[in-house]
């Protein structure tokens, strides 16, 4: 069946450093893959998006990019803030008569201190 | 536009009880799915409606129920209720723009069952 892998959490960083968290997942056929934040006591965002393999998504400063030959889709922004700290989850949507079926990875806690 | 709405925000039930959670999604789109967030098992998929047919469901006991109505707002309900069904239950409305599908979730009822 379908899968998403991601790192554990939490991810403690300083203001201004630099965000990666992986994300690696097995599906059959070609998924769409995404990216969800999860602010305290809030429901999921859309954060970004990436439908074909070598496609960049990227939204507010975050980017991650489609490798279909790593099967995986990092997310990584260059200079987080105190702001960003959340949970993020990793994504894909794999079946073709769903719009809505998500499968989702276990989530990354990211702190980011002043 | 308004986004997804969830109601209520916050439920507290006793065990056996039964509940209905209530969501309406975005003006326009046609699928509507639940989910169930709990800190052990993380976003897990409990089905799909669209115009007013499930079309998917996942790995859950036969207490967890929904529909659509035919202004695709939609409810679950969870009868006989038990202590493990306390969660984070989150709706998320779809659509597919230039063939491509995309999930906006509400910000979720948290209920807790006693």
């Amino acid at each position: 069946g379908n899968s998403v892998t991601q790192m554990e959490g939490p991810v403690t960083l300083s203001e201004e450093a630099f965000l990666t968290i992986n994300c690696t997942y097995t599906a059959t056929g070609y998924p769409s893959l995404f990216w969800y934040v999860q602010y305290p006591g809030e429901g999921l965002q859309l954060l970004l998006k990436a439908t074909k393999a070598d496609d960049k998504g990227s939204n507010k400063g975050f980017e991650a990019t489609y490798r279909k030959e790593t099967t995986s889709f990092h997310l990584e922004k260059g200079s987080v803030q105190v702001s960003d700290s959340a949970v993020y989850f990793c994504a894909l949507s794999a079946q073709a008569d769903s719009w809505g079926k998500l499968q989702f990875g276990a989530g990354t806690q990211v702190v980011v201190t002043p | 536009k308004a986004g997804v709405t969830q109601t209520p925000r916050y439920l507290i039930k006793t065990r056996g009880q039964q509940v209905t959670l209530s969501c309406s999604p975005i003006s326009g789109h046609r699928s509507v799915s639940w989910y169930q967030q709990t800190p052990g098992q993380g976003l897990q998929f409990l089905f799909e409606y669209f115009s007013e047919t499930q079309r998917n469901k996942g790995n859950f006991p036969g207490r967890f129920s929904g529909r659509q109505f035919s202004n695709s707002r939609s409810e679950m309900n969870v009868s006989t209720l038990e202590l493990g069904d306390s969660a984070l239950y989150l709706c998320a409305s779809s659509t597919k723009r230039q063939g491509n599908t995309e999930a906006f979730f509400g910000q979720g009822t948290r209920l807790t069952v006693v």
